[in-house]
């Protein structure tokens, strides 16, 4: 069982549509992460949630932090084909370590 | 600034050969980590150091991986003798880990070695 589900595995969308991924643990985290990964490249850092019931944005993404702070939402507006990707949501565990969920691939068609 | 270099970028080897797979993390950073990605298992921590030091090796699979970080600058994977199982992108990644701080420092990862062994 992983301790960071990750929904759904695979999107497939159209440019200009929205979409949301989820990340969902029964584990209680002081703060969760997002990345979103290019193919062939390292997983790149958008957002650190700390607070329950957090609501970051960057330009057309939007990141909640459960109230709880077990789960986590990443909504995309108005997708754009450079918004393909994985996005992974990562929590700490322990010390430093970084528990990463399966991912989402994301494929936005132009 | 370089961001995190690894080295080589792609390695193909034959079963039960050894590989050492190569990182130089960003200056200034205190902490480096080593990932393995596949599809299966996604993306797994395998060995973190702190100043150096090993702090969570519990990923390493087994006693074929090591790892060391001679000084600040650089760190070694090595996988004797390796095994198909092996293939995998394995990632390094660097951080500043503050000390008080309440939250995850940001990683900043390399782009990877792409494993592959026959």
């Amino acid at each position: 069982t992983q301790l960071l589900e990750q929904s759904p595995q695979f999107l497939s969308i159209q440019e200009g549509e929205n979409l949301t991924v989820y990340c969902n643990s029964s584990s209680v985290f002081s703060s969760l992460q997002w990345y979103r990964q290019e193919p062939g490249e390292g997983p790149v850092l958008l957002v650190t949630v700390v607070t329950g019931g957090e609501v970051k944005k960057l330009k057309r993404l939007t990141f909640q932090f459960g109230d709880a702070r077990k789960d986590s939402s990443l909504h995309i507006t108005a997708a754009q084909p450079g918004d393909t990707g994985l996005y992974l949501c990562a929590a700490e565990t322990s010390g430093s370590r970084l528990t990463f969920g399966e991912g989402t691939q994301l494929t936005v068609n132009p | 600034d370089a961001g995190v270099i690894q080295s080589p970028r792609h390695e193909v080897t034959e079963m039960g050969q050894e590989v050492t797979l190569r990182c130089k993390p960003i200056s200034g950073h205190n902490s480096l980590f080593w990932y393995r990605q596949t599809m299966m298992r996604g993306l797994e921590l395998l060995i973190y150091f702190n100043n150096n030091v090993p702090i969570d090796d519990s990923g390493m699979p087994e006693d074929r991986f090591s790892a060391k970080m001679p000084n600040a600058s650089f760190s070694t994977l090595k996988i004797q003798p390796s095994e198909p199982r092996d293939s995998a992108v394995y990632f390094c990644a660097s951080s500043f880990k503050a000390s008080g701080k309440r939250w995850s420092d940001t990683q900043y990862f390399g782009p990877g070695t792409r494993l592959t062994v026959l």
